[in-house]
This record gives structure tokens, C-alpha cells and sequence, in this order.
């Protein structure tokens, strides 16, 4: 079974509008963290937001949160107010496995963000 | 502050013909990770290095080899390589005890 599902190969939003782009996990850990990482055309990973699953708190950064459902098992990426630039690959990814220092991270396959001006 | 770096940026090999990945980063991280990136498959595990002198498989090691030259520098090996080895390369550090990787920009492999 998937680790990670991204079930969104592609979305299309309109500018200035907000979205949610998918995640759902399957882990039997208690412990584990829950990422969001960004990857432009120009192929690097860029980090935008970190949960971990003891966290109360949905997490935040700016125009990024986290919308962290532990029963339903889902982690979604919101971004409010898209812009241009938020077109890119975005990947969640999630750290099994507490143990120190093996911070290992199995990703998702991915949704393509299209920003329409 | 160059974070994680890596070189080359694009390779490409002939079947069988061997070449090592460098990654470095200066960040004073003790954990390093080796991740490939297949169209459609999101990015795998090969191999990582959670200190010094310590090395341990992902989720597809096969085929790789790595050092730990030092806690700076990362290297990957591909000591007989394979079409099947086209991908891009991405290295990542982050320190122990947190939970953010940091990625280099990749190096995009060739394998004919």
C-alpha cells in the first residue's frame, strides 16, 4: 500500500484564488511528522511546511497551512491567495520512524499547480 | 551560505561506464540522504548517512554505492551504470532531532 497518496496529478486554480491540494498517509507509527515540499521548473526542493503528529495546532507559514485530520489520516497543503509564482510540483512527504538520527522521508508522486492569471 | 551542494548538474554515461555524485554542505548537519526522482514516482530513498562513518540502504539502494567522506561531503556511486539509473539525483542533510531536509538542486543523470 501507498505510504503517501497524492490523488490531484494536476490542478488549475485562478489567481488570487486559494487551494487545497491532497495528502492522505498510512502509517502505524504514533510518531511521525508530516511535510510539504515545493519544486519550481527549475528542479529544486524547496521546504514550505512541517506538522508533527503530536502538534494540536494546524501548522502555518504565511501564505501555507497544514490541514492536519490525524483520524482520517490526511495532511492537506492549503495556499491562500495564490500567486503566479506558486506554480510548481508539490510534494508531501512523511517521516516514519523516530529513531535519532533516521529522519528518512517517504514522498508522494506529486500535483502539478497550474496558476491562471 | 551555499546549504547543500552538488555536482555535477547533468551527466551522461554510457551503459557500463561508472561515475560518482559529489554533495557537500555546510550547514554542520550530521544526516545525509540520496534520493532519485522518476517521472510519476515522487522522489525514492537510496541511501543515508545519518553521522560520520555511518551508512545505511533506502528504499532502492541497488546498483549505488556511498561514502561518508567526512560530515561535510556525501558521495554516491554508480560503479556499473544502467539505463534503468536515468534519473535526477538530489542529496539532502538536516540535523538530528529535527525534522527538515535540505535539498541540493540535483544532478540530472543520462544513461545510454
Amino acid at each position: 500500500a501507498q505510504k503517501i497518496t497524492q490523488t490531484q496529478p494536476g490542478m488549475f486554480v485562478q489567481e488570487k484564488e486559494a487551494v487545497t491540494l491532497d495528502c492522505t498517509y498510512d502509517t502505524s507509527d504514533q510518531s511521525y511528522g508530516l511535510f510539504w515540499y515545493k519544486q519550481p521548473s527549475s528542479g529544486e526542493m524547496i521546504f514550505l511546511i512541517y506538522q508533527g503528529s503530536y502538534d494540536e495546532q494546524n501548522a502555518t507559514e504565511g501564505r501555507y497551512s497544514l490541514n492536519f485530520q490525524k483520524a482520517r489520516k490526511s495532511a492537506n497543503l492549503v495556499i491562500s491567495a495564490s500567486q503566479l509564482g506558486d506554480s510548481a510540483m508539490y510534494f508531501c512527504a512523511m517521516r516514519e520512524d523516530p529513531n535519532f538520527g533516521n529522519e528518512k522521508l517517504t514522498f508522494g508522486t506529486g500535483t502539478r499547480l497550474t496558476i491562471i492569471p | 551560505n551555499a546549504g547543500v551542494t552538488q555536482t555535477p548538474k547533468f551527466q551522461v554515461l554510457k551503459t557500463g561506464q561508472s561515475m560518482t555524485l559529489q554533495c557537500a554542505q555546510d550547514m554542520n548537519h550530521n544526516s545525509m540522504y540520496w534520493y532519485r526522482q522518476d517521472p510519476g514516482m515522487g522522489l525514492r530513498l537510496i541511501y543515508y548517512s545519518a553521522s560520520e562513518g555511518t551508512t545505511d540502504k533506502g528504499e532502492v539502494p541497488n546498483g549505488y554505492n556511498v561514502s561518508r567522506l567526512n560530515k561535510r561531503e556525501f558521495s554516491l556511486r554508480l560503479e556499473s551504470a544502467a539505463p534503468s539509473q536515468t534519473s535526477v539525483y538530489f542529496c539532502a542533510s538536516s540535523e538530528q532531532g529535527t525534522d527538515t531536509q535540505y535539498f541540493g538542486p540535483g544532478t540530472r543523470l543520462t544513461v545510454l
